[in-house]
């Protein structure tokens, strides 16, 4: 069963303007922890923001931040103030805390493409 | 600098060849990990390592094999049983611990290797 699920497969948003690109996960695990990361054309996965299930407060990162409702299960990101230069895929993906037949590795959504336009 | 590098950055294989794509980390990480990416999708696990001389398929390891020798490389070899092996591989690392807590453990990635089959 798909444990990150992204259902926007491309999202346009113009310059300065914010957008929220969709996360929701299933896990029966009370300890995890979720990621975003933004891939460039390039390929290189970039961390982006975390936010672990315990963690109170919504994780922020400079124009990025986590709107984390815990019992819906959502992680969305949300970038303000968007920027050329965010133009990219970002994918969501989770950590599930206890040790799985897939050890401690993340599992990947299948990513939202989104292009800044100006 | 610490990080993840991997080479070549683009390989070419004939049918029937065996390729190996390494990995190499110095970040002192004990967690290695083996991602395919195809195009428009997420990551795929192929194999994942928790600590030298021990590994562990992931979701997609048929065609695949990787050795753990030390702690700051974690190869991967292609074989000619991977039926469709043209595919961006990306190789990751994380420190071992737990999940859910602000210490998260982020899984750092190398730049990645895009192989393609003549």
């Amino acid at each position: 069963a798909q444990k990150i699920t992204q259902t926007q497969p491309g999202m346009f948003v113009q310059e300065k303007e914010a957008v929220t690109l969709d996360c929701t996960y299933d896990t029966s695990d009370p300890s995890y922890g979720l990621f975003w990361y933004k891939q460039p054309s390039s390929g290189e996965m970039i961390f982006l923001i975390y936010q672990g299930s315990y963690d109170q407060q919504n994780a922020t990162e400079g124009r990025y931040s986590l709107n984390f409702q815990k019992a819906r299960k959502s992680a969305n990101l949300v970038i303000s103030a968007s920027q050329l230069g965010d133009s990219a895929m970002y994918f969501c993906a989770m950590r599930e805390g206890s040790y799985s037949n897939s050890g401690y590795a993340l599992n990947f959504g299948k990513g939202t493409s989104l292009l800044v336009t100006p | 600098d610490g990080g993840i590098t991997q080479s070549p950055k683009y390989l070419f294989r004939k049918e029937g060849q065996n390729v190996t794509l390494s990995c190499e980390q110095n970040l002192n990480h004990d967690a290695m990990y083996w991602y395919r990416q195809d195009p428009g999708q997420g990551l795929r696990l192929i194999y994942y390592s928790q600590i030298v001389n021990d590994f562990q398929k992931g979701d997609i390891a048929e065609g695949y094999s990787v050795s753990r020798e030390k702690k700051e490389s974690f190869p991967l070899t292609v074989t000619s049983a991977q039926k469709n092996p043209t595919a961006f591989y990306l190789c990751a690392s994380s420190t071992l611990g737990l999940a859910g807590r602000s210490s998260y453990n982020e899984q750092f990635f190398g730049p990645g290797t895009r192989l393609t089959v003549l």
